[in-house]
């Protein structure tokens, strides 16, 4: 099993619903973080979390919002998606100190029609 | 503010060296990484340097450090055709700031 999983892997909406994007880790790290990627632009910073009490907004927090359910659980919530949001979409762990940067989940490809 | 800066693309022949340069601007980051993304699928950890080193060598990849020019450089030796990916710099952390990444170099290998 993957350390960091995503669900939806793949996700089409329409534009104006609610969607809930799903991060789980095993990895037993404190820190979580969602990015998006859009071509040429690179990883942006939506929401990071580094422990159950704490959330912070990233660089383009607008029109998203988090949720950490617990230590191994950090959902990502589009309120009202618009199809400037179609990106992928990375889920992200790390450990509170150390040298070993980041583990990735596989992504989740949103699609905003 | 931070940033991460590097070339959008590389193109290589096989068995030759790839060169994907970065600089960044935080000279208090703690560490350096390299990230490759194959298509499809998420970021993963090539490798990282910690700030007080100039160098570091796993097999095929060469870091270099410059810490006076915030310059990073990563070293592929006899570039084959599955290194064809995006290759991303990242620097931090610095405090509790979460890592800075690049914009990514997409290296494609012609056999």
């Amino acid at each position: 099993d993957a350390d960091v999983t995503q669900t939806p892997r793949n996700r089409i909406t329409k534009t104006g619903k609610r969607i809930m994007l799903e991060c789980s880790q095993t990895k037993g790290h404190d820190r979580m973080y969602w990015y998006r990627q859009d071509p040429g632009l690179g990883l942006r910073l939506i929401y990071y979390s580094f422990d159950v009490k704490d959330i912070n907004k990233g660089e383009i927090s607008d029109g998203y919002s988090v949720s950490r359910q617990a230590q191994a659980k950090f959902s990502l919530s589009l309120e009202s998606a618009i199809p400037n949001q179609t990106a992928l979409y990375f889920c992200a762990t790390s450990e509170r100190t150390g040298s070993y940067g980041y583990t990735f989940g596989s992504g989740t490809r949103l699609t905003v029609v | 503010g931070e940033d991460v800066e590097q070339s959008l693309f590389l193109s290589v022949r096989e068995g030759d060296s790839s060169v994907i340069n970065c600089t960044y601007t935080d000279s208090s980051s703690t560490y350096l990484y390299w990230y490759k993304q194959e298509p499809g699928a998420g970021l993963q950890l090539l490798t990282y340097i910690f700030s007080n080193m100039d160098m570091k060598q796993d097999q095929r990849l060469t870091v270099l450090l410059n810490k006076k020019d915030k310059h990073l450089s990563l070293r592929i030796a006899d570039t084959q055709t599955g290194d064809s990916a995006i290759y991303f710099c990242a620097e931090g952390p610095s405090g509790n700031t979460p890592l800075v990444f690049g914009k990514g170099t997409r290296l494609s290998v012609i056999a």
